[in-house]
């Protein structure tokens, strides 16, 4: 199975802020990769795919990179909608497996 | 509105079976791929389970081989996990899924639903 390792896994920040999310695969996933946002009590919310093709509605503040082993979720610009847990997937090959979650919270 | 809505949820002693519905709306269910998604209290997010457009091919995840089936009625614009021999480790929030270009680059689950939580307890 291929694992995914989401650094950091918490992380504290303010509104207006400029964060990013690393997620690293145990093997090559080309760009086989999505980013979701989970609100508390909420289902989660695809923001990216294909590592960097934005989801339609979704902000640009948004935006993701990367490809092969290592990928990024940045956000530009925090607004207070964005405090929620992220995770990546893999979508390469079964068992479709997530990262842990990066749970991002108000300074 | 494109919608996905789990029912089927509950308390169930372990050792037990449930069958858990997801109702789609406002797209053509019968030519998507569909996954089931779980989340236990207060963890991360774990894949369980995929079907194909028509039904003929199924897969699992490896904790669940054996035990749950996914399943859909094309007529009905249903999926289903028939889950049996529950442990407690499968307490969690069930959440079905659609994926889009599923086996491109461009894959990703774009439509979740609410989720239903199946409790195993005795």
């Amino acid at each position: 199975d291929i694992q995914l390792t989401q650094s950091p896994s918490f992380l504290s920040a303010s509104v207006g802020d400029r964060v990013t999310i690393t997620c690293r695969a145990s093997q090559g996933i080309s760009s086989y990769l999505a980013w979701y946002q989970q609100r508390p009590g909420k289902a989660p919310k695809l923001l990216i795919y294909a590592a960097s093709t934005l989801q339609s509605g979704v902000p640009s503040r948004f935006s993701g990179s990367g490809s092969g082993t290592e990928f990024t979720l940045t956000i530009s610009s925090l607004q207070p909608e964005d405090f929620a847990t992220y995770y990546c997937q893999q979508l390469n090959s079964y068992p479709y497996t997530f990262g842990q979650g990066t749970k991002l919270e108000i300074k | 509105e494109v919608q996905l809505v789990e029912s089927g949820g509950g308390l169930v002693q372990p050792g037990g079976s449930l069958r858990l519905s997801c109702a789609a709306s406002g797209f053509t269910f019968s030519s998507n791929w569909m996954h089931w998604v779980r989340q236990a209290p207060g963890k991360g997010l774990v894949w369980v389970s995929r079907i194909n457009s028509d039904g003929s091919s199924t897969r699992n995840a490896d904790s669940v081989k054996g035990r749950f089936t996914i399943s859909r009625d094309n007529s009905k614009n249903t999926l289903y996990l028939q889950m049996n021999s529950l442990r407690a480790e499968d307490t969690a929030v069930y959440y079905c899924a659609r994926i889009v270009w599923s086996g491109s680059p461009w894959a990703a689950f774009d439509i979740w639903g609410q989720g239903t939580m199946v409790t195993v307890s005795s």
